[in-house]
């Protein structure tokens, strides 16, 4: 089955700065890539996804970006503010595939510090 | 409060209590999930519900029971639990339509503590 690795597991970066946490997969048939983001306290929630018949995808302060060669994938936060401090969470699944087929990563914890 | 709720928010149970874990969606979805969250691990796919039919067990230990009534409402019942079941168990639902992948909404989560 897949496999998803995420890193690094705790991130601290300034204001302002920019942020990159990446995943790798293992299933070469894994093609659709979301990202979910989790504030303290609250639920998992949608931010960006990408498909593998696209490099990239942008969403204002957050891209995402894919290499099906290497299998792996990045989620790139520019400009953080102190409001992006989260967990936030890779997943792996196929094009058109139910959603209990994604397979998630351990989790990446964002501090934004002032 | 709309989008997918779950009752309660912290449980404290001991280990031969039983309890049940609530969770309702107001998004007229046709699937609900139930995911454990632990620290430093992925989240863990317990109990998947599509149309009100069971379709997939992650070789959960039996002292999780799952049921769902009906597609808006989902419950887990717990018993004899462990230390080790401690955790945040996060309910989700989404549309299964076979098309397209299907974004998964979550609810706020209940944190359970055995002790």
């Amino acid at each position: 089955g897949e496999n998803v690795e995420q890193h690094p597991s705790t991130l601290s970066v300034q204001e302002g700065d920019s942020a990159v946490i990446k995943c790798t997969y293992s299933d070469s048939a894994s093609n659709y890539f979301p990202w979910y983001k989790q504030e303290l306290g609250k639920r998992p929630q949608l931010i960006i996804d990408i498909r593998s018949n696209v490099g990239e995808k942008k969403d204002q302060r957050i891209a995402v970006t894919l290499n099906k060669t290497a299998k792996h994938f990045s989620l790139h936060i520019t400009e953080t503010q102190p409001e992006d401090s989260a967990v936030y969470f890779c997943a792996a699944s196929i094009v058109g595939g139910s959603a209990r087929q994604l397979t998630f990563g351990s989790g990446t914890q964002l501090t934004v510090l002032p | 409060e709309t989008g997918v709720t779950q009752t309660p928010r912290h449980l404290v149970m001991g280990m031969t209590n039983k309890k049940s874990l609530k969770c309702e969606q107001h998004l007229g979805h046709n699937a609900m999930y139930w995911y454990k969250q632990s620290a430093k691990k992925p989240l863990e796919l317990m109990f998947v519900y599509s149309l009100e039919e069971r379709v997939e067990n992650n070789s959960v230990p039996s002292r999780f029971s799952p049921e769902c009534p009906n597609s808006s409402h989902l419950f887990l019942h717990l018993h004899t639990l462990q230390p080790e079941d401690s955790a945040l168990y996060l309910c989700a639902s989404s549309q299964e339509s076979g098309i397209t992948n299907e974004k998964l909404f979550f609810g706020s989560g209940t944190q359970l503590s055995v002790l």
